[in-house]
């Protein structure tokens, strides 16, 4: 697609339910990330995928976050037994190649709200 | 360790102002690069600059520019004569060759009155 699709963008969710968010990264970017976004914070990275290489999960901030990519393309970030400190923006971004190089597209992101 | 520090939190101007977002980095790498990205009320952050730590010259595009000076690890952004819609979060961003973390400042938010 023309840019960096993400799904929901918005979701309310009870606490201890699992949710999914959906990103769709621009076509043919190898590199893809995740970002969560508090309520008047920086930007906090989670994991990040580099083509078929293991992810760099080491952002993730706990055993409930996973976050999967299928054929190089779309991703998946799943929160198990969400909790209120969940609530926040999470945030995809894609690129060329490994960001040095190139700068990040973001999508809109999923605002989530754990109630 | 890699740290982004942007000291200003909200910053308020009146149109047409001169304005400058401030931005101190920390590293260790010799190699790294430096970002600002923009993120308006729509909530998509907009890619505005990548310097690398190699070039240290000046960059003007239209009423925007960069200071990067690294004798003092700042690379402060400079929006000349503001306009209203200019008005966002500004994101200074640091990312070192061989980390796959790019680390964000707190971001500064402007608000430029008509």
């Amino acid at each position: 697609g023309a840019g960096v699709s993400q799904s929901p963008s918005n979701k309310v969710t009870e606490k201890g339910k699992d949710v999914e968010l959906r990103c769709d990264p621009i076509s043919g970017h190898t590199a893809l990330y995740w970002y969560r976004q508090s309520l008047g914070q920086g930007l906090e990275f989670l994991i990040y995928f580099q083509g078929n290489s293991a992810p760099d999960k080491s952002g993730l901030p706990s055993d409930r976050f996973s976050a999967e990519r299928t054929g190089g393309s779309v991703s998946t970030l799943t929160i198990q037994r969400t909790q209120q400190e969940d609530s926040a923006v999470y945030l995809c971004a894609s690129s060329l190649a490994k960001q040095p190089n190139y700068g990040y597209t973001f999508g809109s992101g999923t605002r989530l709200t754990v109630v | 360790a890699q740290k982004v520090t942007q000291a200003q939190t909200e910053i308020s101007v009146v149109e047409k102002e001169d304005v400058t977002l401030d931005c101190v980095y920390e590293t260790r790498d010799t190699t790294y690069y430096l970002f600002w990205y923009k993120q308006p009320p729509s909530g998509e952050l907009v890619f505005l600059i990548r310097r690398n730590s190699f070039d240290e010259q000046n960059e003007i595009s239209g009423r925007y520019s960069w200071n990067f000076q690294k004798s003092t690890s700042s690379f402060n952004f400079t929006i000349t004569a503001s306009q209203v819609v200019d008005s966002a979060v500004y994101f200074c961003a640091l990312s070192e060759v061989d980390n796959n973390d790019m680390r964000f400042g707190a971001g500064t938010r402007l608000t430029v009155k008509p």
